[in-house]
């Protein structure tokens, strides 16, 4: 099946430092990304949708400035989290689709855990 | 607005007993549903949707658009089916933007 991966899967940082997460398809080529957030025994929460070659789309009360998406080409989609604080200290995890296959099923990443001291 | 309802966070059953894991949505157009699993310490994976109607490790989901339920069953469960379900709902028809419910642990126990 396929396959999307991220780095870094594990990531510590010190509060007022940006972090760069990137979500991969490996062999599939993804027009849409979307990038989810999980809180300790709490849901998935969708952030944004990663759209290739144009602006990313942000859920109501995610603040854009603050997490920063480029999706520069069909199997890259990069999540900056600016100036970190310990609040953003979460699991970010991403998911594609085949823009082939067109399935409908979204594949998910590993997903990067981090974490703001 | 959409949203996706578990009530169960834990469920435990034998090995060999009957499992549901209910699933209750809320959307007033026509939604798209998802079952997602998530074993120990691998990723998200698609268990199975309600349009294909299909049975995936033994597990069925049927949508009651009375009941707004989309619960997940099996009729005899494994070990190995001990794992994080997700009920997911996609209010766009596709699976674009999924809308998750908060999960349900399931443990089989032998």
């Amino acid at each position: 099946g396929a396959v999307v991966s991220q780095h870094p899967s594990r990531v510590i940082c010190k509060s007022g430092t940006s972090v760069k997460i990137e979500c991969r398809s490996l062999d599939f080529q993804a027009t849409t990304m979307f990038w989810y957030r999980q809180f300790p025994k709490q849901s998935l929460m969708l952030m944004a949708t990663s759209n290739e070659g144009s602006k990313a789309t942000y859920e109501q009360g995610v603040e854009k400035d603050k997490f920063l998406i480029n999706h520069a080409s069909l199997t890259l989609s990069t999540l900056t989290v600016t100036s970190a604080h310990p609040e953003d200290s979460s699991f970010y995890i991403c998911s594609a689709r085949d823009r082939v296959s067109n399935t409908g099923e979204l594949f998910f990443g590993e997903g990067s855990r981090l974490t703001v001291l | 607005a959409q949203r996706v309802t578990q009530p169960e966070k834990l469920l435990s059953v034998f090995k060999g007993a009957p499992v549901e894991l209910k699933c209750n949505y809320s959307y007033s157009g026509s939604p798209e549903l998802f079952w997602y699993v998530q074993y120990s310490r691998q990723r998200l994976q698609l268990l199975l949707r309600h349009i294909s109607r299909e049975s995936i490790k033994g597990f069925t989901a049927d949508l009651n658009k009375g009941e707004t339920s989309f619960h997940l069953k099996k009729p005899f469960a494994q070990e190995e089916d001990s794992a994080m379900y997700y009920c997911a709902l996609s209010p766009t028809g596709g699976a674009d933007k999924l809308v998750f419910g908060k999960g349900t642990k399931l443990t089989v126990n032998p």
